[in-house]
C-alpha cells in the first residue's frame, strides 16, 4: 500500500525548533520529489516547500524560507522538515505530498499538527 | 509567483443542482492544473489533473475544463457526500500554489 506517514508534531514556543519527519511505504521514494503543504485551523491549504528526487534541489515558499530546512534520506525513504524560529502563524496541521510520478499530489499523509504556544 | 484566485468563496447548492467553481491564474500554468477536494476533517484529496483528467476511482460528475489561466471545476449532480471545500493547484513549477478555496454546502 503506497503510504506516507508524517511525525514530529508537537507544542512548542514561540522561537523554538521542531523537526518533522514523513516515512514512505509502498513506492520507489527516490524517484520522486515531495512536498510539505501545511494548513492552518480553519484555514485554506498553503504550499510551503519541495525538494527534488534526489535531494539536490529544493524550494520554499517566502513565508518560511530562512527559518524551514526540508531535506530527506532516501536510505531511510523518509522526508524532513527542520523547522525553527517558530511563530504563531506557523501553527497548522503539516502534510506532506507527493505524485509518486503522477501529475498533482496524488499521495497524502494524514498530517502531523504542530501548535506554537507558550 | 503565480496568484491563484478561486471563486466563489462558498456557495449553498441543492441536491441534483450542477455547480461551477472558478480558478484563475495570474500567469498561464501550461494547463499544469489540479483540483481537490478536502472534507471536514480528512486529507485533501486529487480529483482532476492536467486541468481536466480525472484521476481514477473519482466520480464522472466531476469535471474540470479550462486552459491558460481560466479554469473551471463542475459538479454535474450535487450530491450530498460532495460537501466539501475545493482547491485549485498550479503545478507546473514552484511554488505549487493553491486557491484560497470553495466551501460547497447543501442547501
Amino acid at each position: 500500500e503506497v503510504q506516507l506517514v508524517e511525525s514530529g508534531g508537537g507544542l512548542v514556543q514561540p522561537g523554538g525548533s521542531l523537526r518533522l519527519s514523513c516515512a514512505a511505504s509502498g513506492f520507489t521514494f527516490s524517484n520522486f520529489a515531495i512536498h510539505w503543504v501545511r494548513q492552518a485551523p480553519g484555514k485554506g491549504l498553503e504550499y510551503i516547500s519541495s525538494i527534488s528526487n534526489t535531494g539536490g534541489t529544493s524550494y520554499y515558499a517566502n513565508s518560511v524560507k530562512g527559518r524551514f530546512t526540508i531535506s530527506r534520506d532516501n536510505s531511510k525513504n523518509t522526508l524532513y522538515l527542520q523547522m525553527g524560529s517558530l511563530r504563531s502563524e506557523d501553527m497548522a496541521v503539516y502534510y506532506c505530498a507527493t505524485g509518486g510520478g503522477a501529475d498533482g499530489f496524488g499521495i497524502w499523509g494524514q498530517g502531523t499538527m504542530v501548535t506554537v504556544s507558550s | 509567483d503565480i496568484q491563484m484566485t478561486q471563486s466563489p468563496s462558498s456557495l449553498s447548492a441543492s441536491v441534483g443542482d450542477r455547480v461551477t467553481i472558478t480558478c484563475r491564474a495570474s500567469q498561464g500554468t501550461d494547463n499544469y492544473l489540479a483540483w481537490y477536494q478536502q472534507k471536514p476533517g480528512e486529507v485533501p484529496k486529487l480529483l482532476i489533473y492536467a486541468a481536466s483528467t480525472l484521476q481514477s476511482g473519482v466520480p464522472s460528475r466531476f469535471s474540470g475544463s479550462g486552459s491558460g489561466t481560466d479554469f473551471t471545476l463542475t459538479i454535474s449532480n450535487l450530491q450530498p457526500e460532495d460537501v466539501a471545500t475545493y482547491y485549485c493547484q498550479k503545478y507546473n513549477s514552484a511554488p505549487f500554489t493553491f486557491g484560497g478555496g470553495t466551501k460547497v454546502e447543501i442547501k
